[in-house]
């Protein structure tokens, strides 16, 4: 198994508060994601990383922010959550640049109410 | 836009017949495309791959061809068991992208 560990794995938080995310990988992978996974949609890309300070926008990245101060660690901030960002939450690395291989983490569950 | 295409699920089979989850795909230029598993309450796992058209990829029993002349990864299995029950998703990576394009999933449920 790659070494990516998720946190929190489950959180139950309110409507408008800011909710934090963490992706740490033991693997020294350059390139780290953020996917949320919801029904009829599959996964979809929010943010990731091709290097420390590096990040970009993926396919559904308003209402998420990302950092990423050290190689291993990628955090995902939702700065006001909403109803609408209820979802799992999938970490994912790789290691070249082709990107042909990715490895995901467990998931965080996260429900706003 | 690149995108992919899966078969609506659930798909239900006894133990033992044979499977296959039809995937397609749109794409500019020569995409990579892969087959990831996910089990319950579990992240994805790679299934298999391929880098290039008529590739063959297989893992365990599955396996889906790159076909470029119909724009499909269809998986298959000769012989299913229970513990196959799984969300199986369609993927693509395009040529110079690091990000990768998932289908909507289908759940494969496999009875005894």
């Amino acid at each position: 198994d790659a070494g990516i560990t998720q946190s929190p794995r489950h959180k139950v938080t309110e409507t408008g508060t800011p909710v934090t995310l963490r992706c740490h990988q033991t693997e020294n992978h350059r390139y780290m994601y953020w996917y949320r996974q919801d029904p009829g949609h599959g996964l979809r890309l929010i943010h990731y990383s091709y290097g420390v300070k590096d990040t970009d926008k993926g396919e559904v990245s308003d209402g998420y922010s990302v950092s990423r101060s050290k190689t291993e660690d990628f955090l995902l901030t939702l700065e006001s959550a909403t109803s609408s960002q209820t979802s799992v939450y999938f970490c994912a690395i790789s290691e070249d640049s082709s990107g042909n291989t990715i490895y995901f983490g467990e998931g965080s569950w996260l429900t706003v109410v | 836009g690149n995108s992919v295409t899966q078969m609506e699920g659930p798909v239900t089979l006894s133990e033992e017949a044979f499977l296959t989850i039809n995937c397609t795909y749109t794409a500019t230029g020569y995409p990579s495309l892969f087959w990831y598993v996910q089990y319950p309450g579990e992240g994805l796992q790679l299934l298999l791959k391929a880098t290039k058209a008529d590739d063959k990829g297989s893992n365990k029993g599955f396996e889906a061809t790159y076909r470029k002349e119909t724009t499909s990864f269809h998986l298959e299995k000769g012989s299913v068991q229970v513990s196959d029950s799984a969300v199986y998703f369609c993927a693509l990576k395009n040529t110079g992208f690091q990000k990768l394009v998932f289908g909507t999933g289908t759940r494969l449920l496999v009875s005894p």
